[in-house]
């Protein structure tokens, strides 16, 4: 199967500090972008998503940048809660080997009290 | 709307046996449906795509023979891990898309942690 690294870099913060998780996306042909959130032992939750034909997209205390130069997504996270901590998967579908999604390595987020 | 139910949440096994395991589109029909496996603090790998009425796609490096995908109905897949073994522990997940046909929007089951013996 396919997966864009193998690693689990960790983010600690400050509950009601920001959070920014950086992802690098490895399909240049990659045209669509969604961020997950997985709490342990749970499927993965939609959070946000955005198209290569955008650079930002906002949603509810979450925003999505995309940096298509150099292949780079980032999620940030704006007053972050205890109940943000979980690992988060940047995902990229293209249409390469017929529209799958394809998951990045992911960034375990602890939020302290 | 959009539930994608997965069955066993978990489930374990001797060595040599054959688990089977269910995704189901509960308020949709899903014609594709996707199988990922996940090791402990790892990302999710993408097995295969299951199609209703036709062989699943298998990813570089998954054996067909031994994760036999049976996509029947538009709101059921199965993947069944046959003669098990110790390295076959993982958690898998399904996913199933709504709209459209490039797959986009995926919701997930929420997984089967198999632990063979």
């Amino acid at each position: 199967g396919e997966s864009v690294g193998l690693h689990l870099p960790t983010l600690s913060v400050q509950e009601g500090d920001n959070s920014i998780i950086n992802c690098a996306y490895s399909n240049s042909a990659s045209d669509y972008f969604i961020w997950y959130k997985q709490e342990s032992g749970k499927g993965p939750q939609f959070i946000i998503d955005i198209r290569s034909n955008m650079d930002k997209r906002q949603g509810q205390r979450v925003t999505v940048l995309l940096n298509k130069t150099v292949k780079h997504l980032s999620l940030q996270i704006a007053a972050t809660q205890p109940g943000d901590s979980a690992v988060y998967f940047c995902a990229e579908n293209s249409e390469t080997g017929g529209f799958k999604t394809i998951f990045g390595a992911g960034t375990r987020l602890f939020v302290k009290a | 709307g959009a539930v994608v139910s997965q069955h066993p949440s978990w489930v374990i096994c001797k060595s040599g046996t054959s688990v089977k395991i269910e995704c189901r589109s509960l308020d949709f029909q899903a014609t594709t449906m996707f199988w990922y496996r996940q090791f402990p603090k790892q990302s999710l790998m993408l097995m295969a795509t299951s199609n209703e009425g036709s062989k699943a796609t298998y990813e570089q490096g998954v054996e067909k023979d031994k994760f036999l995908i049976n996509h029947a109905s538009l709101t059921l897949s199965t993947l069944t891990v046959t003669s098990a073994h110790p390295e076959d522990s993982s958690f898998y997940i399904c996913s199933a898309t709504v709209l459209g046909p490039k797959n986009e929007k995926l919701f997930f089951g929420s997984g089967t942690q198999l632990s063979v013996l």
